[in-house]
């Protein structure tokens, strides 16, 4: 079954510190690949995508995810965390073909300590 | 552009009333879905629309839920008869038709379940 994993539900960091955010799929094919973030109470912002090509791509705020075939990974990076950054993160992915409905991960809650 | 609009953002309820939600996608999107988020998980897909059709529907939505999107531009999500297990956020998205569409998502509808 296709599945998205998060292995790390909470992480905290010092702001200034670089993050890491870990993201893991089980499909057939490479999926199209997605994070979102997700402030209290709030609906989901896209951060960035990937669909093909570039496999280190840029997003939104200064993140950035690279794309590991290998590894079927996608993990989240950031090279210096701010406080405003204190939301949860949610990895998605969804198939090549047909429509755009996503499986989301499980989320990660990212502290930030001052 | 507006962004996807959710009402009420609120609800609560006690146990055997229905409910009904309310989501106006944006406006050129004919893609619309509904997803549910509990505490400390991810959205899990409901439903989703093209246009009128509902061409999907996950086994988590029982007997009990009901969407419609009649003309193809709103949608409500109906829950008969609610459950305590119904609390949750149900959030809707949209998005255009070209193959690599990004979902936008509206800000949710928390529901508790007295």
């Amino acid at each position: 079954a296709q599945s998205v994993t998060q292995p790390d539900i909470h992480i905290t960091v010092s702001e200034g510190a670089s993050l890491e955010l870990r993201c893991n799929y089980s499909y057939g094919a490479t999926p199209y690949l997605f994070w979102y973030v997700q402030s209290p109470g709030q609906g989901l912002q896209l951060l960035l995508k990937y669909f093909s090509g570039d496999t280190l791509v840029q997003g939104i705020k200064g993140f950035e995810a690279e794309f590991k075939r290998s590894q079927s990974s996608f993990n989240l990076r950031k090279p210096s965390v701010h406080w405003s950054d204190a939301a949860e993160y949610f990895c998605a992915a969804r198939s090549s073909g047909g429509y755009n409905k996503l499986i989301f991960g499980a989320g990660t809650r990212l502290a930030v300590h001052p | 552009d507006t962004g996807v609009s959710q009402d009420p953002r609120h609800k609560i309820t006690k146990r055997g009333q229905n409910v009904t939600f309310r989501c106006d996608p944006i406006s050129e999107h004919n893609r619309l879905y509904w997803y549910r988020q509990t505490l400390g998980q991810g959205p899990e897909f409901l439903t989703y629309f093209q246009n009128e059709a509902q061409l999907e529907k996950s086994r988590l939505l029982s007997d009990r839920f009901s969407a419609e999107r009649p003309k193809g531009s709103f949608s409500t999500l109906e829950i008969q008869r609610t459950e305590q297990g119904d609390s949750a956020m149900y959030l809707c998205a949209s998005s255009r038709p070209d193959r690599t569409g990004e979902l936008f998502f509206g800000e949710g509808s928390r529901l508790t379940v007295l």
